[in-house]
């Protein structure tokens, strides 16, 4: 079955770096494009960021654009999201998810992994 | 990047139907059909539970239902469940400048 799991979350101060890891298992991983999606507590859900199955085609949304990075290592079946700048607004839960198809929306979500961004 | 709208709450008793709209512009729903929506049960990843605006991925109840018209789509939950009661979201895929949006979500409410 599918399994996403989300590590690299926990607890750092404004304007460092965080790396978040996304193992997945369970279904061709190099053959789907993956997505960052995130969630402040108490709010809605927010789109991070998607990167194709080869890596070749990345996207970010606008409040991360320029600070965060995403990349994948197909021979690891792992996703990554690299967060530099980290500003207090980024504290969220950060989920990875499979997409069903590139422009389509995701059919496997992880369960998470929380980012507090606090002094 | 402008979220979709989507109305805060929604409610009914058991064995109703609920009806959750997400409005956004020709730029996302309107121009794609590519709208999916998703449940959130408190403390839950979010699960699929329509794409493609009406299809339903397997093992979800034929309870749920999408549809679109215009620059609006709708999820519909028929016959409802108290363990219907959760958020839900709508998503689009909105081109390749701006990629995807969610919706603000909808906190559903079985009475």
């Amino acid at each position: 079955q599918v399994q996403l799991v989300e590590s690299g979350g926990g607890v750092v101060q404004p304007g460092t770096s965080l790396r978040l890891s996304c193992a997945a298992s369970g279904f061709t991983f190099h053959a789907y494009a993956m997505h960052w999606v995130r969630q402040a507590p108490g709010k809605g859900l927010e789109w991070v960021s998607v990167i194709s199955h080869d890596g070749n085609n990345i996207y970010y949304g606008d409040s991360v654009k320029g600070r965060f990075t995403i990349s994948r290592d197909n021979s690891k079946n792992t996703l990554f999201l690299q967060m530099n700048s980290l500003r207090a607004e980024d504290t969220a839960m950060y989920y990875c998810a499979k997409v069903i198809d590139l422009w389509n929306g995701c059919d496997y979500w992880g369960q998470g992994t929380l980012v507090t961004v606090s002094s | 990047q402008s979220a979709l709208t989507q109305p805060p709450s929604a409610s009914g008793s058991p064995g109703q139907s609920v009806t959750i709209s997400c409005t956004g512009t020709t730029s996302d729903v309107g121009g794609y059909n590519y709208v999916s929506w998703y449940q959130q049960h408190p403390g839950k990843a979010p699960k699929l539970i329509i794409y493609e605006v009406t299809k339903r991925p397997s093992g979800v109840p034929d309870r749920f239902s999408g549809s679109k018209s215009g620059n609006t789509a709708s999820l519909t939950v028929s016959g409802l469940q108290a363990e219907d009661e959760a958020d839900y979201y709508c998503y689009s895929y909105a081109g390749s400048n701006r990629f995807c949006v969610f919706g603000t979500g909808t906190k559903v409410t079985v009475l």
